[in-house]
């Protein structure tokens, strides 16, 4: 079945650039989008942004200047960087596959992401 | 892009039935049939449960249903039952093909 499987450090420093891996399982990464989502502590989910297997990428606008989502099919895996990181960036972060009008059906368990020094 | 209004909680009794609303604007809801519902326990990933306005994802009880009227989404939930006990969140696309959450209602079964 797909399996999506969340990988980085957990403590990010904060000024530095969080960066996130998510591995596929399961399925080829070709024509599907993939998104990164978080939820801060006790807080709701919060759309990160998207990329297509291609490479087209959008992104949430306050969010956007900040961020870079890139894929690499040959390796089934995509990646999220956010940089200039804040303690507003403390989150579970999340990546899925989107299947547009059918949802996001497949989700990774989350990481957890601290932002301190 | 602001997150879609969402009442922060709800609560019923084992074999109710309740209704949570979702409010956005003719950007995202009132435009869009690319809006879904989400479940999610404590301590877990979401789990889609409603996609395309009102469709079931294989395995998903039919005592979920969803539907949608102008910028409103509402899912309602028949027979509550303990298990149903989560937040639940819905999303949109926008006019502009970004993504945009509810602000999450939690379900308590009383």
């Amino acid at each position: 079945q797909v399996q999506l499987q969340e990988s980085g450090p957990g403590l990010v420093k904060p000024s530095e650039t969080l960066s996130l891996t998510c591995t596929v399982s399961g399925v080829s990464m070709s024509s599907n989008y993939w998104s990164w989502i978080r939820q801060p502590p006790g807080k709701g989910l919060e759309w990160i942004g998207y990329i297509y297997y291609t490479g087209s990428t959008n992104y949430n606008l306050s969010l956007k200047s900040r961020v870079t989502i890139s894929v690499d099919t040959s390796r089934n895996l995509f990646s999220l960087k956010l940089s200039s990181v804040t303690a507003a960036d403390t989150a579970v972060y999340f990546c899925a596959r989107d299947r547009g009008v059918e949802g996001i059906d497949v989700w990774g368990q989350g990481t957890t992401v601290t932002v301190s020094s | 892009q602001s997150a879609l209004t969402q009442t922060a909680s709800v609560s019923g009794s084992p074999g109710q039935s309740i209704t949570i609303s979702c409010t956005g604007t003719s950007s995202d809801v009132g435009g869009s049939n690319f809006v879904s519902w989400y479940q999610q326990h404590p301590g877990k990933a979401p789990k889609l449960i409603i996609y395309d306005v009102s469709n079931r994802p294989s395995g998903v009880s039919n005592r979920f249903s969803a539907s949608k009227s102008g910028n409103t989404a509402s899912l309602s939930i028949s027979g509550l039952q303990a298990e149903d006990e989560a937040d639940y969140y819905c999303t949109s696309y926008t006019d502009i093909s970004t993504l945009v959450f509810g602000t999450g209602t939690t379900v308590t079964v009383l």
